[in-house]
């Protein structure tokens, strides 16, 4: 159960688009559609904010999107805001009927 | 509103146990998969544990099997995690977290948290 690999760091200035990826093997990421992305919050706990790949839950903002080609899951951002820097943080169903979580990466807006 | 508040945190020595639970209001328990996922401090999310709705399976991650164990009153909206055999690694705040969808694999919403400190 190898946490999945994402970039330590992501930075973007107001309005720019940034991806996050989230890497996994064919056991995880790779051999299902069940990657979510969570946003977490200094002292909070996380929040949902894409989950099956690319559905955004309701309330939250058209501007995050997900996709996923081969075993790499992806969150991009469109038009970076201040609010929207976080800790960022995917997840996958397993093979083994289990949850992983991606290492977390920091998002910081220029 | 959908709520979930856990308590049962505090400081226990190495070698000792602890039951977290998991109180949850504004939806019907028995409908949902819960899990748990804890993070220790400064550091990133780890998966726990997994119950499905009707408790019929558990999962569990590997640095906690055989001392963990998830469980679920669907009559008093709780779900437990009973910790035996802790261990300093399991320092962390310790999460609960609604499951939905296929395989109860949507995380929402999550509690505040609850703080495990594992120390002598």
């Amino acid at each position: 159960q190898s946490a999945l690999t994402q970039p330590a760091s992501v930075s973007g200035s107001p309005g720019q688009s940034i991806t996050i990826s989230c890497t996994g093997t064919s056991s995880d990421v790779g051999g299902y559609n069940f990657v979510s992305w969570y946003q977490q919050n200094p002292g909070k706990a996380p929040k949902l904010m894409i989950y099956d790949v690319s559905n955004r839950p309701s309330g939250i903002s058209n501007r995050f999107s997900g996709s996923k080609s081969g075993n790499t899951a992806s969150l991009t951002i469109s038009g970076l805001q201040a609010e929207d820097e976080a800790d960022y943080y995917c997840s996958s169903y397993t093979s083994s009927s289990t949850q992983v979580f991606g290492t977390g990466t920091k998002v910081t807006v220029l | 509103q959908v709520q979930l508040v856990e308590s049962g945190g505090g400081v226990v020595q190495p070698g000792r146990s602890l039951r977290l639970s998991c109180v949850a209001s504004g939806f019907t328990l028995s409908d949902y998969g819960m899990h748990w996922v804890r993070q220790a401090p400064g550091k990133g999310l780890e998966w726990v544990a997994l119950i499905w709705n009707d408790g019929s399976h558990k999962y569990y991650a590997d640095s906690v099997k055989g001392r963990f164990t998830i469980s679920r009153d669907n009559s008093k909206n709780t779900l437990y995690v009973q910790m035996n055999s802790l261990r300093v690694e399991d320092t962390a705040v310790y999460y609960c977290a609604r499951g939905s969808g296929g395989y109860f694999t949507r995380f929402d919403p999550w509690g505040q948290g609850t703080l495990v400190t594992v120390s002598s």
